[in-house]
């Protein structure tokens, strides 16, 4: 499977934009850039995912390079509850409804008051 | 949105005994569910994953006979730790996808806490 390298952790203050990097230089062709978080004691959360184009949803918009190589989780304005792990996920296309997540550490995203 | 639920939370036992865990799709039905292993400090690691009506197909590494994985609807998937060890101990997350796996993400229950004293 292709990997994802992320920064282990990154701080922000609340209200202001929040930018959290992932590389896939080694993304293929057909696969899909996933987002999910984690909340302390929680199950993972989805956030986005996209193919090609950049995403926007009411959690997150996720920006992605012209050639696939990394992409940018960003969350407009942070709140303390954004404070959580961010995984970065290549879903492979291949496997049909079998297709398998595979986590890699995350970033530990810190939102100060 | 989507909903999975997991039951139990936490929960204690004592070595050698087997714990059941729940994890149901409450309003959608899913075809295919994943159990996660999360130890403290660590990203999730993958177990089974498993198919209504079959066998689980298991992660290199995880024994089958120790961990039961039942798919016996499309809304509810088992997972059966047999004879539990205190190396056992961990934070079990399941999650379900519905049958259009090209727009659906992953839908994660809220793990169980399972402490092996």
């Amino acid at each position: 499977d292709a990997k994802t390298t992320q920064p282990n952790s990154m701080e922000s203050n609340e209200e202001e934009p929040v930018h959290l990097p992932c590389n896939h230089s080694t993304i293929s062709g057909t696969d899909y850039i996933h987002w999910y978080r984690q909340l302390p004691s929680q199950g993972p959360e989805y956030v986005i995912h996209g193919l090609t184009s950049n995403v926007n949803n009411r959690m997150a918009s996720l920006a992605i390079a012209e050639d696939r190589k990394s992409s940018t989780l960003i969350l407009h304005r942070a709140t303390l509850r954004d404070a959580a792990v961010y995984y970065c996920i290549l879903r492979p296309n291949s496997g049909g409804s079998n297709y398998k997540l595979t986590f890699g550490k995350g970033t530990l995203l810190t939102v100060n008051p | 949105g989507a909903v999975v639920s997991q039951h139990p939370s936490w929960v204690i036992c004592k070595s050698g005994t087997s714990v059941k865990i729940e994890c149901r799709s409450l309003d959608f039905q899913a075809t295919t569910m994943f159990w996660y292993r999360q130890f403290p400090k660590q990203s999730l690691m993958l177990m089974a994953t498993s198919n209504e009506g079959s066998k689980a197909t298991y992660e290199q590494g995880v024994e089958k006979d120790k961990f039961l994985i039942n798919h016996a609807s499309l809304t509810l998937s088992t997972l059966t730790v047999t004879s539990a060890h205190p190396e056992d101990s961990s934070f079990y997350i399941c999650s379900a996808r519905g049958s259009n796996a090209r727009r659906s993400p992953l839908h994660f229950g809220n793990g169980t806490r399972l402490t092996v004293t």
